[in-house]
């Protein structure tokens, strides 16, 4: 059965504060790890899709890395409009939910104040 | 860009009534999911469908649970005798397959509160 484990499960920074979020997994041949992105109230919204050990992707002020256990997501320089909680999920050959299904993690509740 | 589509945004009701949701998911989109996600939890997969056939579900989806998708378009999810428990946000996404493996794309979901 997949898991995902993100931590920390809430993360408070000042504005301009870089730092990072934590997404371990276990999981039977990963096809695909992903970081969608979830403001309150609504669903969420996809950020980055990452496929194999040493891959990265960057969009505006995040940065997504993938190893063979855990991705990051590197946030640099960050703005209050970056506060939102951030979800890590798995794609695998086993993932019970569908061909593209996914599981998810609990996700990490960031807050940047100003 | 449409994206997927809820109906309603959110619905009260009391123990033991029915409840109906209905999601329009992106148009050319051919896979379609329901997720549930609970306060400081991450979405849980319910059912999918590929077109008009439901292909999976999970073992959260009790027999009060029923969810159809006619002609491959939209979907509904039916809760009936609703429980407390069922108190949660329901999220639809939907995917197209392809030869790559594809991200699916989220509804803004509908909170159903079970007083």
């Amino acid at each position: 059965e997949d898991q995902v484990t993100q931590s920390p499960e809430a993360l408070r920074l000042q504005e301009g504060e870089s730092s990072s979020l934590n997404c371990s997994y276990t999981v039977s041949g990963l096809r695909g790890l992903f970081w969608y992105r979830q403001d309150p109230g609504k669903g969420p919204e996809f950020l980055f899709t990452l496929y194999s050990a040493g891959e990265e992707k960057e969009k505006e002020r995040l940065k997504a890395t993938l190893t063979k256990k855990e991705s990051f997501l590197h946030i640099t320089a960050p703005k209050p409009e970056d506060s939102a909680t951030y979800l890590c999920a798995v794609q695998s050959a086993d993932s019970g939910g569908g061909a593209d299904g996914l599981t998810f993690g609990k996700g990490t509740h960031l807050i940047i104040q100003p | 860009d449409t994206g997927v589509s809820q109906d309603p945004r959110h619905k009260i009701t009391k123990r033991g009534q029915n409840v109906t949701f209905r999601c329009d998911p992106i148009s050319e989109h051919n896979r379609l999911y329901w997720y549930r996600q609970t306060l400081g939890q991450g979405p849980e997969f319910l059912t999918y469908f590929q077109n008009e056939a439901q292909l999976e579900k999970s073992r959260l989806l009790s027999d009060r649970f029923s969810a159809e998708r006619p002609k491959g378009s939209f979907s509904t999810l039916e809760i009936q005798r609703t429980e407390q428990g069922d108190s949660a946000m329901y999220l639809c996404a939907s995917s197209f397959s392809g030869i790559v493996r594809e991200k699916l794309f989220f509804g803004s979901g509908t909170q159903l509160s079970v007083l």
